[in-house]
């Protein structure tokens, strides 16, 4: 079955400072990625996603992703991190049928001013 | 905004007592999700419909039951509660008009004591 893993449980930047939240897939066929952001006491909210079209993905609040089949990952980025973008970050992963969504264990990021 | 619903938000229950938690849409998607969510291992899949009476597995379904009697609610029911179960659940929508991305509920926090 498909799979994520996200580096890092908790990273933190300071205010300004570049994001860089990372994923790694595994998927024996070409795979849909996401990334959801969660903020406190709330659900998930879609950020990104990547569906076989460009290779570099652009969602909310100023994030993106790129997705490299070579490394099989889909790194977060953002060049500069607000304290707004505190939160959980999941990363996750599906196939075609997007019946079975894995999600990775997530990433927790602190902003510090 | 795909209008999802959870109820309730909060609940406490001694174990072995059924459960049953609710997932109320408002715009008539096919496919609804149940997951839980736990520290350290993001979001699993409990069980997901693609239809009226239509369900289906997920990963971790044991212990768990679901029903759809209409399109627009979906019931989790923990027959007999245990402690194992102390989670936070959510509903989550496949948009039918964003056909990759899922649009999740706000959470009902379960502790089972």
């Amino acid at each position: 079955a498909q799979s994520v893993t996200q580096l890092g449980s908790h990273v933190s930047v300071s205010e300004g400072a570049l994001v860089l939240l990372r994923c790694n897939y595994s998927s024996s066929v070409p795979p849909y990625l996401f990334w959801y952001v969660q903020y406190p006491n709330q659900g998930l909210q879609l950020l990104l996603k990547y569906t076989s079209a460009a290779t570099l993905v652009k969602g909310i609040n100023g994030f993106e992703a790129e997705f490299k089949k070579s490394e099989t990952s889909f790194h977060l980025t953002k060049p500069s991190a607000h304290m707004s973008d505190a939160a959980e970050y999941f990363c996750a992963v599906s196939l075609a049928n997007n019946n079975d969504m894995r999600f990775g264990a997530g990433t927790r990021l602190t902003v510090k001013p | 905004d795909a209008g999802i619903t959870q109820s309730p938000r909060h609940k406490v229950t001694e174990t072995g007592t059924p459960v049953t938690l609710r997932c109320h849409q408002t715009e008539n998607h096919r496919y609804m999700y149940w997951y839980r969510q736990d520290p350290g291992h993001g979001l699993r899949l409990i069980h997901y419909s693609y239809g009226v009476k239509d369900t289906d597995k997920g990963e971790v379904s044991d212990g768990y039951s679901v029903s759809r009697s209409k399109t627009e609610d979906f019931l989790l029911t923990l027959e007999s509660a245990t402690s194992s179960q102390t989670s936070v659940y959510f509903c989550a929508i496949r948009n039918s008009r964003d056909n990759y991305g899922y649009t999740f509920g706000s959470g009902t926090r379960l502790t089972v004591v």
